[in-house]
């Protein structure tokens, strides 16, 4: 696609819900990240995947936080057992090799997550 | 660790001011500097970015400089239009990180016909 897309763009959970939330890069980026933005803050890194190879999850904030890429091209973010501290704004950004270099990231919309 | 301190906003101009968006930053590489911006009901999208010292990002009028003796990068642009109402996002990228990015905490921009 010509951008990076995000589903959904909002989410309403009750809490101890599980949810997924996908992110589809921009074709041919090999890298993609996950990150959380919380009201009014920056995007906190979550984890980074290169292909289908996870390199760093230092970011996610709990074992109920999980990603995954099997084919290196679409990624899903899950949560499990949604707390009200995980509402937050969840942002996919991808990146090409050249782009890697230098850091320069394309991002998704976002997903607005409640727990309610 | 990195970290990115941005002036706090919000701030408010009118049209045709001078804008200074204030970033400073702590890195513990060689970082890449770059200035994000998300308008009302869009996602971030990069305005401009920096590579070395001395650099200068520019883009849609915006400038930033790359200053390794003060580590700053502050945002900077002539005459603020109406339609540069956003919020503004100063971020580093060390290299070593594979391009994980730090972000500061953002700067509303409101600007006033």
């Amino acid at each position: 696609g010509a951008g990076v897309s995000q589903s959904p763009r909002y989410k309403v959970a009750k809490r101890g819900q599980d949810v997924a939330l996908r992110c589809d890069p921009i074709s041919g980026h090999v890298s993609l990240f996950w990150y959380q933005q919380a009201l009014g803050q920056g995007p906190e890194f979550l984890t980074y995947f290169q292909n289908e190879a996870q390199l760093d999850k230092s970011g996610l904030p709990s074992d109920r936080f999980f990603a995954e890429r099997p084919e290196g091209s679409v990624s899903t973010l899950k949560i499990q057992r949604t707390q009200q501290e995980d509402s937050a704004v969840y942002l996919c950004a991808s990146s090409w090799p050249g782009g890697l270099n230098t850091g320069e990231l394309f991002f998704g919309e976002g997903s607005r997550l409640t727990v309610l | 660790g990195d970290s990115v301190t941005q002036m706090e906003g919000p701030v408010t101009l009118s049209e045709e001011a001078f804008l200074t968006i204030n970033c400073t930053y702590t890195a513990t590489g060689y970082p890449s500097l770059f200035w994000y911006v998300q308008y009302p009901g869009e996602g971030l999208q990069l305005l401009l970015k920096a590579t070395k010292a001395d650099d200068k990002g520019s883009n849609k009028g915006f400038e930033a400089t790359y200053r390794k003796e003060t580590t700053s990068f502050h945002l900077e642009k002539g005459s603020v239009q109406v339609s540069d109402s956003a919020v503004y996002f100063c971020a580093l990228s060390v290299n070593t990180n594979a391009g994980k990015s730090t972000f500061g905490d953002g700067t509303t921009l409101t600007v006033k016909p």
